[in-house]
């Protein structure tokens, strides 16, 4: 498998400007995550889905930032409109915990967000 | 406030050293997880503890899980360059409901 999929790898944008994300999970991983990581804050949990279902949303920063899940195999990290302070790097990753056993997630390289 | 802290924040040895970072909280967790993240990648898990009292060895890699579950310790014994990145501790809550990642310790080996 080609392990979590991230596009793109890198972005810069102006501020104001729509900025959208993409994960390919693993396959028969029914659990996916958006996190995104700061100097400052470190790794912080934005978003998790089950089965494409979005499960919780409350690390999400603001109304700027969505997140889909249309299909098992495909997400997308939304902001609109985006902001200096969104600068960081978005990872995804995904899982698929063992019954009784304790989950693994395994991420994707990462996306370098930039906004100007 | 973080629920896992993590110490020393940075630390920078010379090969062949020993080294220990510390995870620790004021609460219970079911299970507690260290990864090694390196420059442009995402975090790679290297193991899970959920027994209190647990110690697991990877290599020269020794994790131990604290008795009341509250906290953890990875040691490195003599340490090399490819040891070098952030490693994180991360968590579900003993209720299961939050999974949160420490700040991370910033290892830098020299050869």
């Amino acid at each position: 498998d080609a392990g979590v999929i991230q596009s793109p790898r890198h972005e810069v944008t102006e501020m104001g400007q729509e900025v959208t994300l993409r994960c390919k999970p693993i396959s028969g991983h029914d659990y996916l995550f958006w996190y995104r990581q700061t100097m400052m804050r470190g790794l912080e949990l934005l978003i998790y889905f089950n089965n494409n279902v979005p499960i919780d949303d409350s690390g999400m920063p603001e109304d700027r930032f969505s997140a889909k899940m249309p299909n098992a195999s495909f997400s997308t990290l939304k902001i609109q409109p985006s902001e200096p302070r969104d600068s960081a790097v978005y990872f995804c990753a995904s899982s698929s915990p063992p019954p009784g056993g304790t989950d693994t997630q395994y991420f994707g390289p990462g996306t370098r967000l930039t906004v100007l | 406030t973080q629920l896992l802290e993590q110490s020393p924040q940075f630390l920078s040895i010379q090969e062949g050293e020993n080294l220990t970072v510390y995870c620790n909280s004021s609460s219970v967790f079911s299970s507690l997880q260290w990864y090694r993240q390196e420059p442009g990648e995402g975090p790679v898990l290297l193991v899970t503890v959920v027994t209190g009292g647990e110690v697991k060895k990877l290599k020269r890699l020794t994790f131990q899980f604290g008795d009341a579950r509250k906290d953890s310790s990875l040691h490195i014994t003599a340490a090399q360059p490819g040891d070098t990145g952030l490693y994180l501790c991360a968590g579900f809550d003993n209720y299961g409901q939050n999974f949160v990642f420490g700040p991370g310790t910033r290892l830098s080996v020299l050869p």
